[in-house]
């Protein structure tokens, strides 16, 4: 069964830098989405894109946050000047329409660790 | 952002039994709710969902009930295996499915 990827499995990066999280969508697929879930909170929301543009995004999603779709098959998160308070799981997701039958996919997360 | 609630952290229920999750939520926009399994260090996956034109949606061993008017809906289990055993998460999405709320979370222990 085809599934949503994320690369790497756990990112360590120093405070201030930047960091780009990586996933490749199931490939039929047409909406994307990044979740992120800090230790023992709620998953939360951050963006959703569908057609080459930001469809939805949380008040989480500030102008540290940009997506990217930069080939057919990547879909990339990137976070500048990472603080703290970033360090969470990160979630790609997508779904091939936002039809109820055709639930989001799930990718096994990146460990987001910011020293 | 408290827009969907789970209040129980934690269940433990007995194989066999019936294993009923609870969640609540404010938006009386929302249009669809799902629920998603997840066990350690992987995804969620999804479980089952309920349009809110429905009340009840089964799939095998996994029925979701929405009461619209309580803004409330549950996962019901029957019966319960060890293999269920994972946190559960309610989502609930607004009609155009493009943004996900997504409750806390319950812990689901099914003892053998």
């Amino acid at each position: 069964e085809p599934e949503v990827t994320q690369t790497p499995s756990h990112q360590v990066t120093q405070m201030g830098q930047e960091v780009i999280l990586r996933c490749v969508p199931i490939s039929n697929h047409l909406y994307f989405y990044w979740y992120r879930q800090i230790l023992g909170q709620k998953v939360e929301f951050l963006v959703s894109f569908y057609n080459n543009e930001i469809s939805e995004k949380s008040e989480i999603f500030d102008d540290q946050f940009s997506v990217e779709r930069p080939d057919g098959s990547n879909f990339t998160l990137k976070i500048r000047s990472t603080k703290l308070e970033d360090s969470a799981m990160y979630f790609c997701a997508s779904s091939d329409g936002a039809l109820p039958n055709q639930p989001q996919h799930f990718g096994d997360g990146t460990r987001l660790s910011i020293l | 952002d408290q827009q969907v609630k789970q209040n129980s952290p934690s269940l433990s229920v007995q194989e066999g039994r019936i294993s009923i999750l609870n969640c609540d939520y404010t938006n009386s926009m929302f249009d669809y709710f799902l629920w998603y399994k997840k066990y350690p260090a992987e995804g969620p996956t999804f479980l089952i969902s309920i349009s809110s034109i429905k009340d009840k949606n089964e799939d095998g061993r996994f029925t979701v009930f929405l009461n619209k008017s309580a803004k409330h809906l549950s996962l019901h289990i029957v019966p319960s295996q060890p293999g269920d055993s994972a946190v559960y998460f309610c989502a609930a999405s607004l009609y155009n499915f493009n943004k996900f709320y997504f409750g806390s979370g319950t812990k689901l222990n099914v003892k053998p």
